[in-house]
């Protein structure tokens, strides 16, 4: 089966520009997570989609940072403005289940973009 | 809040040698946790997933354990093989809350030489 897939895998930018990310998840399944992983750092979760519904959102930065899932397939992350702190490889993960009570759901994990904001 | 620690941060072993990750989480109130491996440019695959039920996992030279009551799991790699650099990430999903999310490790960078 198809992985998740990332696009663009690289992105240079410079400060207060805009940028914006896109995953394919692995097809059926519902729930979607995006990630960012600090140089050097494990990945901390930014948001949560079951189907096109946002269960998590509480570590999103809200004032430059959204995402959204059409019609709970594909997502987009955008960053606008971006910072330099904002410098970081951007994951995007996929689950069969997600919420469902299941011990064994496993993520699935696209390649992740790299940006760099100079 | 959860917090996830991985010691040493990197080790180089010469091939063939048997070797022992260690992780560490201060919420014993575990659902699960997950180790992934992390090749330099890709993703993550996860290696082996253990319930909060279960006392080790093992898949392959791969076996990995779980106390939950001290907060420790390792995974152990037998027989390493220069395929195996890579950085080996633990994760655990906690177990309140509708989002359950993961907490990971920042990771043992880890280098067997040939």
């Amino acid at each position: 089966e198809a992985g998740v897939a990332q696009s663009p895998r690289y992105k240079i930018i410079e400060k207060r520009q805009s940028v914006a990310f896109w995953c394919n998840p692995i097809s059926g399944h519902a729930t979607l997570y995006w990630y960012q992983q600090i140089l050097g750092q494990g990945p901390k979760l930014l948001i949560q989609f079951q189907n096109n519904g946002v269960v998590d959102d509480s570590q999103l930065p809200k004032d430059r940072f959204s995402a959204e899932r059409l019609k709970g397939v594909d997502s987009t992350l955008k960053i606008q403005p971006a910072k330099l702190e904002d410098s970081a490889v951007y994951l995007c993960a996929s689950s069969l289940k997600g919420l469902v009570h299941s011990q064994t759901d496993t993520q699935y994990f696209g390649p992740g973009t790299r940006l760099t904001v100079l | 809040k959860q917090e996830v620690t991985q010691i040493p941060a990197a080790l180089s072993v010469p091939e063939g040698e048997n070797l022992v990750l260690n992780c560490s989480f201060t919420d014993s109130a575990i659902y699960n946790l997950q180790w992934f491996r992390q090749d330099p440019g890709k993703g993550l695959t996860s290696l082996l997933l253990i319930q909060s039920s279960q006392r080790e996992q093992t898949s392959g030279r791969l076996n990995a354990s779980l106390d939950k009551s001290s907060g420790r799991s390792t995974l152990y790699i037998a027989a390493s093989q220069p395929g195996d650099s890579a950085t080996y990430l633990c994760a655990v999903r906690g177990s309140s809350g509708s989002a359950r999310q993961l907490t990971f490790g920042s990771g043992t960078q880890l280098t067997v030489l040939p």
